[in-house]
This record gives structure tokens, sequence and C-alpha cells, in this order.
């Protein structure tokens, strides 16, 4: 069985702060992916990052790095000056192979607020 | 490049009624997602779809629910009869899926919202 956790519901930060996003997995699979995906307010889930198991390296993109380590079985997202536009849930995923079957396992979701 | 298309975006319906959504994928993806959300939660998967096989339909209530994707393009989900606890949003997703231990990112659609009086 896998599992993804975002322990955080609701993060109301002020604009311009960083902030952190919080995913903890569970997998038996030597082989498996992560994601995150953003849903702001209209709904449409949108595709952020992908990372494989065996890639621990960092990545930054713009505003946004995500910190990969196995050895805690974390994928923390940081939002670096957020903005209003930031506003929206945001759901860590686990993609694995689990008795022949291609798992996809998301998260409950992290609400974030930026307040301007 | 169009996205992914679903009609309705909403839907109310009474209890014991029939319901059918459908989706269009990217053009070009091979796999196909049906997921359930529920409200403050995260998307929950039903079926996923290789080409015309559905290759994963554990979690979809089969007493209930059924799908299609007919010529491995576009696909149906159906619910009948309809109950009080399917009110959600129903996500359909597709991505390209090249080898067998490639798992890509998806790309999602609007959803329709189901609402189940």
């Amino acid at each position: 069985a896998q599992k993804v956790t975002q322990a955080q519901t609701e993060i109301s930060v002020v604009e311009k702060e960083d902030v952190t996003l919080d995913c903890v997995y569970e997998t038996r699979d030597t082989t498996y992916y992560l994601f995150w995906y953003k849903q702001p307010p209209s709904g449409e889930l949108v595709f952020l990052i992908r990372r494989n198991s065996f890639d621990e390296q960092n990545e930054i993109s713009g505003r946004y790095s995500w910190n990969f380590q196995k050895s805690t079985s974390s994928f923390n997202f940081t939002i670096t000056a957020s903005q209003v536009v930031d506003s929206a849930v945001y759901f860590c995923a686990l993609m694995g192979f689990s008795g022949g079957y291609q798992k996809v396992t998301f998260g409950t979701g992290t609400k974030l607020q930026v307040i301007p | 490049e169009a996205g992914v298309v679903q009609s309705p975006r909403y839907k109310i319906i009474e209890k014991k009624q029939p319901v059918a959504f459908w989706c269009n994928p990217i053009s070009g993806h091979n796999t196909l997602y049906w997921y359930r959300q529920n409200l403050g939660q995260g998307p929950e998967l039903l079926i996923r779809y290789e080409n015309e096989e559905a290759v994963d339909d554990s979690q979809l209530p089969k007493d209930r629910f059924s799908a299609e994707r007919l010529k491995g393009v576009d696909s149906t989900l159906k619910i009948q009869p309809a109950e009080l606890g399917d009110s959600a949003v129903y996500l359909c997703a597709s991505s390209l899926k090249r080898e067998w231990f490639s798992y890509n990112e998806q790309f999602f659609g609007p959803g329709t919202r189901l609402t189940v009086l």
C-alpha cells in the first residue's frame, strides 16, 4: 500500500513571505514518481513537477523549489516571495507499481492563502 | 494544443437517476484516467485506460459505475443509479506513456461537478 501525507491543511502567509508545503510518502516500490499539482479556485489541476525515485537532485524553477529526500521520504515544495496568484490548493501525488497495477495516490492537499 | 475537454461542467440530478460524463483527452495521449474528488480531498483514481484497455479499475464501484473508451480516444463514465454519496467532482486526465516504467505527468480537465439531490 502506498500513502501520501500532507499534514498542513491550510496555510496563510503575507505576500512576499516564503512558504514550504510538506509532503511525506510511504511506498514499498523501488521505482516510483512524485508529483506536485496546483489546483486554483477555477478547479483545474495544473502539473508543476515530476521526480523519479532515482533522482534526488533538488530543483528550482523561478520562485518554486523542491526538496526530495528519500532518507525521510519527503518531497517538500517551497515558494519564495509568495504572490496572491499562488493562492490555491496544492497536491502532492505518488505513482508506483503495485501488484502489476500502476497505483496513483494523491495527498489531501494543502490550501495556501497569500494575503496581500 | 487543446487541453482535456470534459462535459458537462455541472450536473444536478435526483437520486436513482442515471448520469454520464464525457471526456476527450489531449490528442495523442494513450493513457486516460477518471478520478473522483470529494470536497476538501485529493483526487481518487476510479479507472485507468491504456488505449482501449481498462488496466486498473480496482477502485471503480462496479455495481453502479461503468466506463468505456471506444477506439482509445474519448471516454464516458456512467453512474446508474446515482446515490447521494456520489456528489463530487469527476475529473478526467490524460498522459502519454512511452515505456512500461514511465510515469508521465497527467493533464487534467476542468471536471464535472455532480450534485445528487
